[in-house]
């Protein structure tokens, strides 16, 4: 069974980068088939989609982010990283990672969820 | 502002049924899209509720569906009981963001 694990430091300065990464065990990254994501939730708020990798690399994120995004895949070592630039206090948040499955490779859905890291931005 | 909009808050007794709504555009539901349902309970991660519009992961107790009609969806819970008590969300895939997209979430209260 797949499961996903959030690292990353729970302190990040303003106008720094915040660096997160997702570890996968149970499963291979490389497989196929899958969209790995990134999503945030600010306390008491709403989920809110940052972006995706496709195991072949491709990606695509949220235009309504403020801050510039990176994703990226490191098959080797199972994992996948969110790279949020020139953050702010408005970017503190709960940060999840996820598995994305789909029907018939239109829709896809977050079938499998880290359990969450908290960042918060502040100096 | 969401994309998609849900309502803030729903309640009910146990054992009664309660319904959410999750309401788009042409450029999200009503383009098509399927629609996904999560649940997260209090201090969790979301769980993955109904994906496909209508489908239940395995797991997930049949008091529990979904349907879509035009630029809309409803996530409809039946039998209540006091462990639903959790807030709900729906997402799509948005074509004019080439992106997916989240309703804001609704908190059902079991009372």
């Amino acid at each position: 069974q797949v499961q996903l694990q959030e690292s990353g430091p729970g302190l990040v300065k303003p106008s720094q980068t915040l660096s997160l990464t997702c570890t996968v065990s149970g499963g291979s990254l490389s497989s196929g088939g899958y969209y790995w994501s990134w999503i945030r939730q600010p306390a008491g708020k709403g989920l809110e989609w940052i972006g995706r990798i496709y195991t072949s690399g491709s990606t695509n994120y949220n235009p309504s982010l403020k801050s510039p995004v990176i994703i990226s895949v490191d098959t080797s070592k199972n994992q996948f990283s969110l790279k949020l630039s020139s953050v702010t206090a408005a970017d503190t948040a709960v940060y999840y990672c996820a598995r994305a499955s789909t029907l018939r490779y239109v829709d896809w859905y977050m079938d499998v969820w880290g359990k969450g890291t908290t960042v918060t931005v502040s100096s | 502002q969401s994309v998609l909009t849900q309502p803030p808050s729903v309640s009910g007794a146990p054992g009664q049924r309660v319904t959410i709504s999750c309401t788009g555009s042409s450029s999200n539901i009503g383009a098509g899209y399927d629609v996904h349902w999560y649940q997260q309970l209090a201090g969790t991660a979301p769980k993955l509720l109904i994906y496909g519009n209508s489908n239940r992961p395995s797991g997930v107790p049949d008091r529990f569906s979904g349907s879509k009609s035009g630029t809309s969806a409803s996530l409809a819970i039946t039998g209540l009981q006091a462990e639903d008590e959790a807030d709900y969300y729906c997402q799509s895939y948005d074509s004019s963001l080439s992106g997916w997209v989240f309703g804001g979430g609704t908190k059902l209260t079991v009372l």
